[in-house]
């Protein structure tokens, strides 16, 4: 099983509309991050946590929001989609503080916002 | 604020020896990745620096310089399969934030 799996793969929404996008991991690590990216940026932390209840905002968080219920999973809400929210959207975990283990991401979601 | 450079583009020959530089401005510097992201995957993890120096792993090494605010990753033995982005991530914060450059784009020809 791989350690991290996103849900859906692709997506396509219109604008205005409630869009949550779902990670999962099998790990039981502590740290959960989602991430976009997008062609001429590197890869931007929109919201990240730091155990179950517990997250924070990243440097590209307006119009976003997360919810971490169980350790095992980490929800990322667009409240009211936007045409500039296409991208594709990586989650990650890691056990701790950075190391020679890295992170680890799951293989995206590709959001189209029409 | 954070700061990567690296290049966007590079072109390297199968079973040649290719050198990815990395630049960056930083405060609070802990440590630094490279991963290396084929096209519509996954970024996946290549190595991790936090001393001075080089680190080898196989056919790639990453090397840190943190006086320099300097990095390279070096592919041996290139392959087909190796074409790929590879990105310069800088570690800050106590440890979890990352910083991510916008990648190397590297096509291996024969």
């Amino acid at each position: 099983d791989a350690g991290i799996t996103q849900s859906p793969r692709h997506k396509v929404t219109e604008t205005g509309t409630p869009v949550t996008l779902r990670c999962h991991q099998t790990e039981n690590h502590r740290y959960m991050y989602w991430y976009r990216q997008d062609p001429g940026h590197g890869l931007r932390l929109i919201h990240y946590s730091y155990g179950v209840k517990d997250t924070d905002k990243g440097e590209v968080s307006d119009g976003y929001s997360v919810s971490r219920s169980k350790t095992e999973d980490f929800l990322l809400t667009l409240e009211s989609a936007t045409s500039s929210q296409t991208s594709v959207y990586f989650c990650a975990n890691s056990p701790g503080t950075a190391s020679n283990y890295g992170y680890t991401f799951g293989s995206g979601t590709r959001l189209t916002v029409v | 604020g954070q700061n990567i450079d690296q290049p966007t583009e590079m072109t390297a020959t199968e079973g040649a020896i290719v050198q990815i530089n990395c630049t960056y401005q930083t405060s609070g510097f802990n440590g630094l990745f490279w991963y290396q992201q084929h096209a519509g995957e996954a970024p996946t993890f290549l190595s991790y620096n936090v001393l001075d120096g080089l680190e080898e792993k196989g056919r790639f090494s990453s090397f840190l310089s943190r006086s320099k605010g300097y990095s390279y990753l070096l592919l041996k033995e290139l392959q087909m399969k190796d074409s790929a982005s590879y990105l310069c991530v800088t570690i800050t914060g106590g440890g979890n934030k990352l910083t991510f450059g916008t990648g190397t784009q590297l096509k291996v020809e024969l």
